[in-house]
């Protein structure tokens, strides 16, 4: 069974200023998938960023980037210049594949608070 | 249309009533797949369907009854629910495959409340 954790429940971080949420994860699988999401307070799940167990480089969009670290199996989130619109609820995930289809188990999420 | 629609937006019902949540979607996904999400949680898969069948089902109990019609709708009967399934309910899609990245699409819930 797969797990995924997020120990920062919540974090502020001042606007502009860059800030990293922690991801970790544990699989046995040697094929998975890291999302990341973010959920503002009306509820729906923004997809962020992907990463694939696969992937050579770290990936990013925009001013969102993954620290990819396999061996450590962390995928940290990196925000750069934070904005007042990214104060939200987010959520590492983590897919897994078997004969069932596919599944992504979330973490506990952070919440994070951009201050003015 | 990248969009996953979910109806409604909210709904308040009764222990005794039976209602159903909707979920579209125009993508061309074969699988479809419905999460519950309590407040300060994260959300939590209930089911999952591929290609119109049910492939997983997390020990949700009976009274949450879901049903896929065709490719593009997911239903989630609800039946003498319990004032504790009160919750966000988010429906998700995405490809079916083993490739290096298949994409989840999450509508924006259904809000449920329980009285």
């Amino acid at each position: 069974a797969q797990k995924i954790t997020q120990t920062q429940p919540g974090m502020f971080v001042q606007e502009k200023e860059a800030v990293t949420l922690d991801c970790t994860y544990d699989t046995s699988d040697p094929s998975y998938g890291l999302f990341w999401y973010k959920q503002p307070s009306s509820g729906e799940m923004i997809f962020l960023i992907y990463q694939g167990s696969y992937d050579q480089q770290n990936a990013t969009e925009g001013r969102y980037s993954l620290n990819f670290q396999k061996a450590r199996k962390s995928a940290n989130l990196v925000i750069s210049a934070s904005q007042l619109g990214d104060s939200a609820m987010y959520f590492c995930a983590m897919r897994e594949i078997n004969n069932a289809g596919n599944m992504l188990t979330f973490g506990g999420g952070t919440r994070l608070m951009v201050k003015p | 249309d990248t969009e996953v629609t979910q109806t409604p937006k909210h709904l308040v019902m009764g222990m005794t009533n039976k209602k159903s949540l909707k979920c579209e979607q125009h993508m061309g996904h074969r699988a479809m797949y419905w999460y519950k999400q309590k407040a300060k949680k994260p959300p939590e898969l209930m089911f999952v369907y591929s290609y119109e069948k049910l492939s997983i089902n997390e020990s949700v109990p009976s009274r949450f009854s879901p049903e896929c019609p065709n490719s593009s709708l997911l239903n989630l009967h609800l039946h003498a629910l319990q004032p504790e399934d009160s919750a966000l309910y988010l429906c998700a899609s995405s490809q079916v495959g083993t490739g290096s990245y298949y994409g989840y699409t999450f509508g924006s819930g259904t809000r449920l409340t329980v009285v």
